[in-house]
């Protein structure tokens, strides 16, 4: 079982809009800014698309938002793309044992 | 341009031992916290261990703590992670990251391609 809980999968359709969750704890996503979302296609290294909670690393499209509300850390992707299908994972500085969690990660299927 | 190599994997019976390198190149590597982040087949990602710039500080997850070795040669601008008393459950794809902030190995912009560690009999 992850730290991190993330719906299995989410799905749009092309132009639409998506959000993701990913819900910790006050000693994870709650306590801490360092929240970040990676992109991984399949076969290939995991990709980071925001960093501390709400960023994007230059050359990451701007349909690509995040944000936190207590415990619980969201993505939203806006004007879905065929490209963007792919899974996404979710990941927090934490004050536990471990320094970093994971989420389990979702799977973004567009229709 | 940032790249990251990473080499050693391979097939390992239970309770062996192997060490796995990254080859840092693109970047200032002593001021940048790095990680190995691992990844079971068909499963989520895992961040198993990180390191400070200079090598002072070291982070272990629960589940390697005691049988995982991260350390960093900083004049070689290497990063290896030596792997004792190997289990099933540490089968998986291996990746080095690199942190963005180059403080703790929290946050990572860059990742290698991954190396695959097996551990069979």
């Amino acid at each position: 079982q992850s730290a991190l809980t993330q719906p299995a999968s989410v799905s749009g359709s092309p132009g639409q809009s998506i959000t993701i969750s990913c819900t910790g704890t006050s000693s994870d996503v709650g306590g801490y800014n360092s929240v970040s979302w990676y992109q991984q296609h399949p076969g290939k290294a995991p990709k980071l698309m925001i960093h501390d909670v709400r960023n994007r690393p230059s050359g990451v499209s701007n349909r690509f938002s995040g944000s936190k509300s207590g415990n619980t850390a969201s993505l939203t992707i806006s004007g879905l793309q065929a490209e963007d299908e792919a899974e996404y994972y979710c990941s927090s500085y934490t004050s536990g044992s471990t320094l970093v969690v994971f989420g389990g990660g979702t799977k973004l299927t567009v229709l | 341009e940032v790249q990251l190599l990473e080499s050693g994997g391979g097939l390992v019976q239970p309770g062996g031992s192997l060490r796995l390198s990254c080859a840092a190149s693109g970047f200032t590597f002593s001021t940048s916290a790095m990680a190995w982040v691992r990844q079971a087949p068909g499963k989520g990602l895992e961040w198993v261990s990180g390191i400070s710039g200079s090598g002072g500080t070291t982070h272990y997850a629960d589940s390697v703590k005691g049988r995982f070795t991260i350390s960093r040669d900083n004049s070689k601008n290497t990063l290896d992670l030596q792997m004792n008393s190997l289990r099933a459950e540490d089968t998986a794809v291996y990746y080095c990251a690199k942190d963005m902030a180059g403080i703790l190995p929290e946050q990572f912009d860059y990742w290698g391609q991954g190396t695959l560690v097996t551990v069979s009999s």
